[in-house]
């Protein structure tokens, strides 16, 4: 089975700073992979999701952005943090053609 | 368009006490469901899930759940509960590529 290793477990960035999350998967090759957020009593949203290296689906506009530099690396980022962006991050990954998502442990990000 | 409501937000139940957990979803075709719960501070676990063929699934932990297509449930149930199983949990419906999220169950447990 796959395991998704994130980092790191917690940030705490100033307004305006940068960002940038790192997910590796071990165990597949060439899964989808899938950045969520998870903000308190809202569930998951959805942000970003690949399919394959360079390959990005925005499901939101926002102040991010997300790139698969290769097969088992998704990183997000953003220019500018804002205040709004603090949340819970979680990246997920399913093999290619099957549906079920394993989590990583999350990023708590808290912007001040 | 698709989407999944857990209707309750808070549930407390006595440790021992059986649980039932509401999921319903809305989707066009037949639905691939899936339960996840969430520790404090942790990542999502997936709990079962079913994609076709018996209605009532068995998953990890002593949990199942029953898709009941009449009903567009997915309720996930368990005869006796214990402290550990304190904790978040999810509804989910695979909508195309991607998971397509309740905005979940908080689960207490008191003794």
């Amino acid at each position: 089975s796959q395991t998704i290793h994130q980092w790191p477990a917690t940030l705490v960035q100033p307004v305006g700073s940068p960002l940038s999350l790192e997910c590796t998967v071990e165990g597949t090759s060439n899964p989808n992979l899938y950045w969520y957020r998870q903000a308190a009593g809202r569930g998951l949203q959805l942000l970003f999701y690949s399919v394959g290296i360079g390959q990005i689906s925005s499901e939101v506009p926002q102040n991010l952005s997300a790139s698969r530099p290769q097969d088992r690396q998704f990183i997000l980022s953003s220019k500018k943090l804002l205040l709004s962006d603090s949340g819970f991050y979680l990246c997920a990954g399913a093999h290619t053609g099957e549906e079920t998502q394993y989590f990583g442990p999350g990023t708590r990000l808290l912007v001040l | 368009a698709q989407s999944v409501t857990q209707p309750d937000i808070h549930i407390t139940v006595s440790e021992g006490a059986s649980l039932e957990l509401r999921c319903n979803y809305s989707y066009g075709a037949t639905p691939y469901l899936f339960w996840y719960v969430q520790s404090p501070g942790q990542g999502l676990q997936l709990l079962l899930k079913y994609f076709s063929g018996d209605t009532l699934v068995q998953g990890i932990k002593g949990f199942e759940a029953e898709f009941k297509r009449s009903q567009s449930s997915f309720n996930l149930r368990k005869p006796s509960v214990h402290w550990s199983d304190a904790a978040e949990y999810f509804c989910a419906v695979e909508a195309g590529t991607a998971l397509i999220f309740g905005k979940g169950t908080t689960l207490s447990v008191s003794s």
